[in-house]
């Protein structure tokens, strides 16, 4: 059974740009969320979608956005890059949400420099 | 104020000891309550979830739960230095929202 699949795994990006980060559920799993962390913050919720609907969100600034597909399939986007956005980005994977334990993809390393 | 708060250590413990890890909590009507390992440079993995009162055993693992206290915690009985990791706690607060504390970084002593 594959896992939760992250693309890509690392990524170097400009201040002012934006970012497209991509997650792969596990099969069957209609829950993704996202987390940022950092050495300082820890984990840090950003947003849960289910069924191609955002049904969570963090206290994150609109920069970040995501959304989900008809496969379960989700990206994240941050835009207007900042170098605080330096982080490893997390995609977890639950069948129907955080109640069912998440099953976490290795992660995409975003630096900004 | 949604909180999740850990003693970030390092804790550090011989091996063949037990580790003992604890967390508080925030929001008194949680249900739902996770321990999950995480090893340097790798992403989370989930090692036990708890959601009643008392203690919950799964192998050398054993997590304790009290709500009126806001306290859980997980014991690993005769430590071994591959379970040397950062130890997450993570709550499932109303909303279903979902906090991790800053976790607990764990050093066995072979």
């Amino acid at each position: 059974k594959a896992g939760v699949t992250q693309t890509p795994r690392y990524l170097i990006k400009t201040r002012g740009q934006q970012v497209t980060l991509s997650c792969s559920p596990i099969s069957g799993h209609r829950s993704v969320s996202w987390y940022q962390q950092t050495p300082g913050q820890g984990l840090q919720f950003l947003f849960e979608y289910f069924s191609e609907t955002q049904r969570n969100k963090g206290n994150f600034p609109g920069r970040f956005s995501g959304r989900q597909f008809s496969n379960s399939r989700s990206e994240m986007n941050v835009s207007t890059l900042e170098l605080g956005d330096s982080a490893l980005y997390l995609c977890a994977s639950s069948f129907e949400g955080a109640y069912n334990g998440y099953t976490f993809g290795s992660g995409t390393r975003l630096t900004v420099v | 104020q949604k909180e999740v708060e850990q003693n970030s250590g390092p804790l550090s413990v011989p091996e063949g000891a037990i580790a003992s890890l604890n967390c508080t909590y925030s929001d008194r009507v949680s249900q739902s309550f996770f321990w999950y390992r995480q090893y340097s440079g790798k992403s989370p993995e989930l090692i036990m979830s708890i959601y009643s009162n008392g203690d919950k055993e799964d192998g050398r693992f054993t997590a304790q739960l009290n709500k009126a206290s806001q306290y859980v915690s997980l014991l690993i009985r005769d430590s071994q230095p591959s379970d040397s990791a950062t130890y997450l706690c993570a709550v499932l607060f109303t909303g279903n929202q979902f906090y991790f504390g800053t976790g607990t970084s764990l050093t066995v002593i072979p």
